[in-house]
């Protein structure tokens, strides 16, 4: 089975600042999905970014990019010029390739925004 | 409003008591998922439909819990005879899948319904 580790339960930043969020996972499975979903307070979970396996190319969505390590089985998050709007609790997800888009999430980061 | 959308929001039953909880997923979407969240963890899957059938459930779905979507279109979760573990956010999601190997990913959840289980 796979898991999925967020080891930063809590982080702060000043607006404008660079933050990184850290993942690692583990699979045995050689092709897959990685994902960052963002949980505004009481607010639904929207995706982030997404990053396919076999891509090498580390996916970048505006102000998020992806520091994907596929031999360490890391995966971290950096958020560039950080908004208030970017206070959330963030989670990282596994999706296997088995078609059935099941994601395996994190325990999360709890990333706040000082103004 | 289009998105996903969870009835009720907040959930507060006695213990032993059953309870219902209702998701319409985006209307195009055929796949839909129940995740289950406890303070401080991540969302646990639970159980997720392709249009009306059920296709897999979680070791985490209790005898206790039924899933149905039974038009394809908004899905229930019923607890049985609840108890305070069941106490927890239930996140429903829904996505549409046109065929592989078209992976998205990209699951659009609703807001929650939360249960307190007294």
């Amino acid at each position: 089975a796979q898991t999925v580790t967020q080891s930063q339960p809590e982080m702060s930043v000043q607006e404008a600042e660079t933050v990184t969020l850290s993942c690692t996972y583990d699979t045995s499975e050689s092709n897959y999905y990685l994902f960052w979903y963002k949980q505004p307070p009481s607010r639904q979970m929207i995706l982030v970014i997404r990053q396919e396996a076999y891509k090498q190319q580390n996916a970048t969505e505006n102000r998020f990019s992806v520091n994907f390590q596929k031999a360490a089985k890391s995966f971290s998050l950096k958020i560039s010029d950080s908004q208030l709007g970017d206070t959330a609790m963030y989670f990282c997800a596994f999706m296997n390739d088995f078609g059935n888009e099941k994601l395996t999430f994190g325990t999360g980061t709890r990333l706040t925004i000082i103004p | 409003d289009t998105g996903v959308s969870q009835d009720p929001r907040h959930k507060i039953t006695k213990r032993g008591q059953n309870v219902t909880f209702r998701c319409d997923p985006i209307s195009e979407h055929n796949r839909l998922y129940w995740y289950r969240q406890t303070l401080g963890q991540g969302p646990e899957f639970l159980t997720y439909f392709q249009n009306e059938a059920q296709l897999e459930k979680s070791r985490l779905l209790s005898d206790r819990f039924s899933a149905e979507r039974p038009k394809g279109s908004f899905s229930t979760l019923e607890i049985q005879r609840t108890e305070q573990g069941d106490s927890a956010m239930y996140l429903c999601a829904s996505s549409l899948i046109f065929s592989r190997p078209v992976h998205t990913g990209e699951l659009f959840f609703g807001e929650g319904s939360r249960l307190t289980v007294l």
